[in-house]
Formats: structure tokens, sequence, C-alpha cells
């Protein structure tokens, strides 16, 4: 079974600073992918990045990052220069990639974290 | 740029009525999902099918069923609506290859409201 832990519920940054939403996993399995989505107050879900857990770099899209640390298990999401349009609800997911097949490769969430940016 | 329709967008229900959600995509993909999104619980999934002419159950089935209609369609069906079901559900669909790497794309959502 897979577990996503977004230990912040809310978060404050000031427009054009940067930010850092953590999340952090537990997986038994060896391949796995990690993804970001943002959901905006408007309600539709955003993929914003992925980072499969054999890439050797970190990804990157735009303004967004992705710090992963795979020996502790984090994958947190980094927004440089954040803007007004980035507050938004946050949700960190996983599913587990081959040799794990079947039913066991669901996207998995974790709780959320909403991120308000400041003018 | 459709992508993933989900219908309707809002509905109010009396407990015990029945009522099907429906969603379609048009991405060619293979594999469709079924998801409630609770305040603070993130998204939970609720049934998906892998490809056309399977489902199978996810974290929370209990209460619901799906249909697969075609590759296009996949729609959610509550039978006795109870107001635990209260939620926001949301549909989405991705190409379940050998490497799924690739994302989700989800619907708009709809809000279901269980009197």
């Amino acid at each position: 079974a897979q577990k996503i832990t977004q230990t912040q519920p809310g978060m404050f940054v000031q427009e054009k600073e940067a930010v850092t939403l953590d999340c952090t996993y537990d997986t038994s399995d060896q391949s796995y992918g990690l993804f970001w989505y943002k959901q905006p107050s408007s309600g539709e879900m955003i993929f914003l990045i992925y980072q499969g857990s054999y890439d050797e770099q970190n990804a990157t899209e735009g303004r967004y990052s992705l710090n992963f640390q795979k020996a502790r298990k984090s994958a947190n999401l980094v927004i440089s220069a954040s803007q007004l349009g980035d507050s938004a609800m946050y949700f960190c997911a996983m599913r587990p990639l081959p040799p794990s097949s079947g039913s066991a490769r669901q996207l998995t969430f974790g709780s959320g974290t909403q991120l308000t940016v400041l003018p | 740029n459709a992508g993933v329709t989900q219908t309707p967008k809002f509905q109010v229900l009396k407990t015990g009525q029945s009522m099907t959600l429906q969603c379609a995509q048009d991405m060619n993909h293979n594999s469709m999902y079924w998801y409630r999104q609770d305040p603070g619980m993130g998204l939970r999934l609720i049934y998906y099918s892998a490809s056309e002419g399977t489902t199978d159950k996810g974290e929370v089935p209990n209460g619901y069923n799906v249909s697969r209609l075609n590759k296009r369609e996949f729609s959610l069906r509550l039978e006795s609506a109870a107001p635990s079901q209260t939620s926001v559900y949301f549909c989405a669909s991705d190409h379940r290859g050998a490497y799924s790497n690739q994302p989700q794309h989800f619907g708009d959502g709809t809000r279901l409201s269980i009197l």
C-alpha cells in the first residue's frame, strides 16, 4: 500500500518569492512516479509536474521544480517567483510503475496544501 | 479541446434517489477513473476501468456502480443516494501503457449534494 503525506494544510507566500510545498511518501514499490496537481478555486485539477523514481535529475517545468530526495522519500514542489494566480490547493500523488501491475498501479493522493499568495 | 467532460456540474438529490454521473473523454485514452473529493481528504478512487470492457473497485466503492459504455464513456451510478455521498466527483482518464508516467487528465467535477 502507498501513502502520501502533506503536512502543511495551509501556506502563505509573498508575491514574487519562492515557496516549497512538502510531500513525503511511503511505498514498498521499487519503481514509482510522483505527480503534482494544482486545484484553483474553480475546482479543476491541473497537472503540473512529474518525477520518476529512477530519474537522475530533478524535474522542472517553467517556474515549477521538484526537489526529489529518494532516500528521504520526499518530493517537494518548489514554485519560484510566486504569482497571485498560484493561489490554489496543491496535491501530491503517486502511482507504482512496472513491474507492479493491475490494481496496484493506482494513483494515490495526499490531502493537499492550500497556498495563498499575498500581494 | 474538450478533454474529459462530466455532466452534470451540479446536482441536488434527496436521500434514496438514484442518479447517474456521465463522463466522456476524447483523447483516445484506454483507462478511466472515478474519484470523490471530500474536505481534508484529497481524492479517493471509487472505481476504475483499465480498458474497455473491464471495471474494478477502488478504495471506496460501496454504494456505487459503474459502466464502461465504450472506450470514450464511463458512467458512475448511485442507486440509493445517502447523505454520506455528498461530495465532489471527478472523472479522469489516461493511457495506461507499459510505463504509466503519463498524468491523468481530469474533468471539471460534479458537485453532488444529498439531502
